[in-house]
């Protein structure tokens, strides 16, 4: 089946650590998104990549970091220098990034402070 | 700056009847697309209907319709012989320019629609 996997779908992170979500994609979709969602609000963009090898900072990139090494994945760092990480995280890939392109998405991880 | 707004945080409605979710959006741009997400319990993030700004029909999707009025920026999604099923959040987006001519979507904050029996 195609689609996108977010994983894990629960993780904890203490003080001081960084943690990596995964996202991978076998649409072959050349676009990926990162998008963070708090309760009562919307999704807000993170960061986004048209391409392998290039991405692009969104909204609310402080304190998080990406890589776009291979087509297929485009992992998120969510680095100690973001004080508050807790939310739930969602990935997105469309075939280009055009304003044309529907979005589809992950199932989701949810990030929590210890 | 380019907004979404939805200004309904709760609807309910009784399954079988029909239900209207307001949005509004700002921009600038002449063509550009507009977006419907439904979001269920499970939180998984499902399209329910597009629409592209230079086509007058609104778009149509089984029960799901929209009034897109372009000179209002107004872009409700009507919701028809509701059914349980449909009980989520939704969520109004906005396909955003960001500066090297990419684009994401840009959210509203949603609408919590509760369908009764």
């Amino acid at each position: 089946d195609g689609g996108i996997t977010q994983s894990p779908k629960y993780l904890f992170r203490k003080e001081g650590q960084n943690v990596t979500l995964s996202c991978e994609q076998n649409l072959n979709h050349d676009a990926m998104y990162w998008y963070r969602q708090d309760p009562g609000q919307g999704l807000r963009l993170i960061y986004y990549s048209q391409i392998v090898n290039d991405f692009q900072k969104g909204d609310i990139a402080e304190g998080y970091s990406v890589s776009r090494e291979k087509k297929e994945s485009f992992p998120l760092t969510v680095t100690s220098a973001q004080k508050n990480p807790t939310a739930f995280y969602l990935c997105a890939s469309s075939q280009g990034a055009l304003a044309k392109n529907i979005q589809y998405f992950g199932a989701g991880t949810r990030l929590s402070v210890l | 700056a380019q907004t979404v707004t939805q200004s309904q945080p709760e609807m309910s409605v009784q399954e079988a009847e029909t239900v209207t979710l307001s949005c509004t959006y700002d921009t600038s741009e002449s063509n550009y697309y507009l977006f419907w997400y439904k979001q269920p319990p499970s939180r998984q993030m499902i399209l329910v209907i597009r629409q592209e700004a230079y086509k007058q029909q609104n778009a149509t999707e089984n029960r799901f319709s929209v009034n897109f009025q372009k000179a209002a920026k107004s872009f409700s999604l009507k919701i028809s012989d509701s059914q349980l099923g449909d009980t989520a959040m939704y969520f109004c987006a906005f396909m955003k320019t960001y500066s090297n001519s990419g684009y994401a979507l840009n959210f509203g904050k949603g609408t919590s629609l509760l369908v009764t029996p």
